[in-house]
């Protein structure tokens, strides 16, 4: 059973609108949750990290944690072509050797103008 | 915010060599690096941890004779993929925290495309 879940998509929508990026992760004791961005054949970037419950704003991006229900959220306002990309989820679990990150399997966002 | 340098940035070898892959962390200290293995349209997957000064951390069917790590100094972290073979041929990106701020997460080096013929 894998721990941490994406819908591989693709996601599209439209130039301007609000592209809605879910993810959700196993029982266990949870610690930190981070959505990194990969462009094609480049290594993953950090656009959000949260620890939380509730929302966490920066800029065009809004991250949303809910514990209880275990699901993390990411919500790109104002879509841009650029932001075409995979998104990947990653969760580091509390009492995990090290401070490793589990990924999901990421989230195609296509922008089409 | 944290900086994370990996070279080379692509590397072809010939089947049966073996290539080294170099990650630094430029403006902070990290006693824990991370080595990730992607396939096309695959997710990352944590090949080991690597710790300053004592041995890696592999995990489960990571051939650990085969991916050789060392991490030496608090800002350098090796994986030598010995006895390459074409199945060996991958995306290979380090990843090392900040223990500075929990805002900077993990970062990640830009990773090193390796092709084995």
């Amino acid at each position: 059973q894998k721990e941490v879940e994406q819908n591989s998509g693709p996601l599209s929508v439209p130039e301007g609108a609000i592209a809605s990026l879910n993810c959700t992760y196993s029982d266990r004791v949870s610690q930190s949750f981070f959505w990194y961005r990969q462009y094609s054949g480049k290594s993953p970037e950090l656009i959000m990290s949260i620890y939380s419950n509730g929302d966490k704003e920066d800029g065009r991006f809004t991250a949303q944690l809910n514990k209880a229900s275990q699901y993390v959220s990411l919500l790109i306002r104002d879509s841009q072509p650029s932001d075409s990309a995979t998104y990947l989820c990653a969760v580091r679990y509390g009492g995990t050797s090290y401070g490793k990150l589990t990924f999901g399997q990421g989230t195609i966002l296509t922008v089409h103008p | 915010g944290a900086v994370v340098s990996q070279h080379p940035s692509w590397v072809i070898c010939k089947s049966g060599t073996s290539v080294k892959i170099e990650c630094r962390s430029l403006d902070f200290q990290a006693t824990t690096m991370f080595w990730y293995r992607q396939f096309p349209k695959q997710s990352l997957m944590l090949m080991a941890t690597s710790n300053e000064g004592s041995k890696a951390t592999y995990e489960q069917g990571v051939e650990k004779d085969k991916f050789l790590i060392n991490h030496a100094s608090l800002t350098l972290s090796t994986l030598t993929v010995t006895s390459a073979h074409p199945e060996d041929s991958s995306f290979y990106i380090c990843s090392a925290r900040d223990s500075r701020s929990d805002n900077y997460g993990y970062t990640f080096g830009s990773g090193t495309r390796l092709t084995v013929v």
